[in-house]
């Protein structure tokens, strides 16, 4: 059975655009989290996501949002990209968010 | 709120050698606790769990077990590997309608031949 999938695995993007990432998650999982994992904060959780309704947010400011479609693929968006933003996002599947998680291999965006 | 407190790294082993990285937890009810692996370049692979007092969670010659009077999920193993080197993190969520896992900082462990 296919493991959780993130696209694309690597981005560079200048500051003050805006990135798309992607996560496709197990087949029968309907709850999708995000987290942003760099060396200074660790893991940190963004969002929740289940039957494409939020359920959960981290604290993180506005510029971070995601959403989930009806197959539960999920994406999320960072706009207005800062130098900060540089990080490994994660992307975690689960059956209903109470299980146990799985996670993708993530995407490393660098902003420059 | 959640939270988890692990050992700090690096941790830096011979082959054969015994592993314990310690972690402590703050939480109202009865989270469940995970260990995590983060190998070079990959994302986490859950290692073990436990979801109520006293179970005890094992894979791959890892153990944790879920001590509720001590607040805390000790990671051991008996006789670690070089392919054992990775980085290592304790986990939590809950209790219910927590839906998101509360990290410790990690664990980096390195084993020599």
């Amino acid at each position: 059975k296919a493991g959780v999938t993130q696209t694309p695995r690597y981005l560079i993007k200048t500051r003050g655009q805006q990135v798309t990432l992607s996560c496709s998650p197990i087949s029968g999982h309907r709850s999708v989290s995000w987290y942003q994992q760099t060396p200074g904060q660790g893991l940190q959780f963004l969002f929740e996501y289940f039957s494409e309704t939020q359920r959960n947010k981290g604290n993180f400011p506005g510029r971070f949002s995601g959403r989930q479609f009806s197959n539960s693929r999920s994406e999320m968006n960072v706009s207005t990209l800062e130098l900060g933003d540089s990080a490994l996002y994660l992307c975690a599947s689960s059956l209903d968010g109470s299980a146990e998680a799985f996670f993708g291999q993530g995407t490393r965006l660098t902003v420059v | 709120g959640n939270s988890v407190t692990q050992m700090e790294g690096p941790v830096t082993l011979s082959e054969e050698a015994f592993l314990t990285i310690n972690c402590t937890y703050t939480a109202t009810g009865y989270p469940s606790l995970f260990w995590y692996v983060q190998y070079p370049g990959e994302g986490l692979q859950l290692l073990l769990k436990a979801t109520k007092a006293d179970d005890k969670g094992s894979n791959k010659g890892f153990e944790a077990t879920y001590r509720k009077e001590t607040t805390s999920f000790h990671l051991e193993k008996g006789s670690v590997q070089v392919s054992d080197s990775a980085v290592y993190f304790c986990a939590l969520s809950g209790p219910s309608n927590d839906y998101k896992l509360s990290f410790g900082a990690g664990t980096t462990v390195t084993v020599r031949a």
